[in-house]
């Protein structure tokens, strides 16, 4: 079982170039989530989407677009990226299940802005 | 709004020693609550829940009690190993009809062996 796959695993960029990160969940999960992990800070919600068709800001919008490709897919973009997007970045899926909602993990990318 | 503060890490200890990580919530009503874990270089991974008061979720050994009095769900282990360390968030999902997780700022922990 892949559970939440995400691509690249790594990544270097300069200030100002764009690049998408990709998730995929084979779960058929109805919600998917974008979160960056930053040290002493957990983990903020920078998007996430209800449901396929469907996408809202998080706590840390700014500087970030995502695309809810289908149900499977949740694309977040870097437009123009800027040092302070240096983090690692977490996709993750859930969906409402008897006695709570689990959300299931991708390994994250590591991205460094230089 | 809702929210979650968990101790400040890191917590380091000795193979065979007794852990806890403190927990509280801010949250109406009654959430669900979880643990996650994550290892070096790994995502996050649910490591057990409880979805009402006095649950007392479980796995690996790790224990966490709801404890809604104290709006608390501490995590607790009777003898952590080496293969324990790892960063430890404390989470919650409100009952208000959300399905957003709200986590803690983690607590790394290292045991020495």
């Amino acid at each position: 079982n892949a559970g939440v796959t995400q691509t690249p695993k790594f990544q270097v960029l300069k200030t100002g170039q764009s690049m998408t990160l990709q998730c995929a969940q084979d779960m058929n999960h109805n919600s998917m989530y974008w979160y960056r992990q930053d040290p002493g800070m957990g983990l903020r919600l920078i998007y996430y989407s209800a449901s396929e068709g469907t996408t809202d800001k998080g706590e840390v919008p700014n500087g970030y677009n995502v695309s809810r490709l289908n149900k499977r897919e949740f694309s977040l973009r870097l437009e123009s990226a800027a040092p302070s997007q240096t983090s690692v970045y977490f996709c993750a899926s859930s969906d409402v299940i008897q006695g709570g909602t689990e959300a299931f993990f991708g390994q994250g990318t590591r991205l460094t802005v230089v | 709004g809702d929210s979650v503060t968990q101790m400040e890490g890191p917590v380091t200890l000795s193979e065979e020693a007794f852990l806890t990580i403190n927990c509280t919530y801010t949250a109406t009503g009654y959430p669900s609550l979880f643990w996650y874990v994550q290892y070096p270089g790994e995502g996050l991974q649910l490591l057990l829940k409880a979805t009402k008061a006095d649950d007392k979720g479980s796995n690996k050994g790790f224990e966490a009690t709801y404890r809604k009095e104290t709006t608390s769900f501490h995590l607790e282990k009777g003898s952590v190993q080496v293969s324990d360390s790892a960063v430890y968030f404390c989470a919650l999902i409100p009952n208000t009809g959300g399905f957003k997780t709200i986590f803690g700022a983690g607590t790394r922990l290292f045991v020495k062996a």
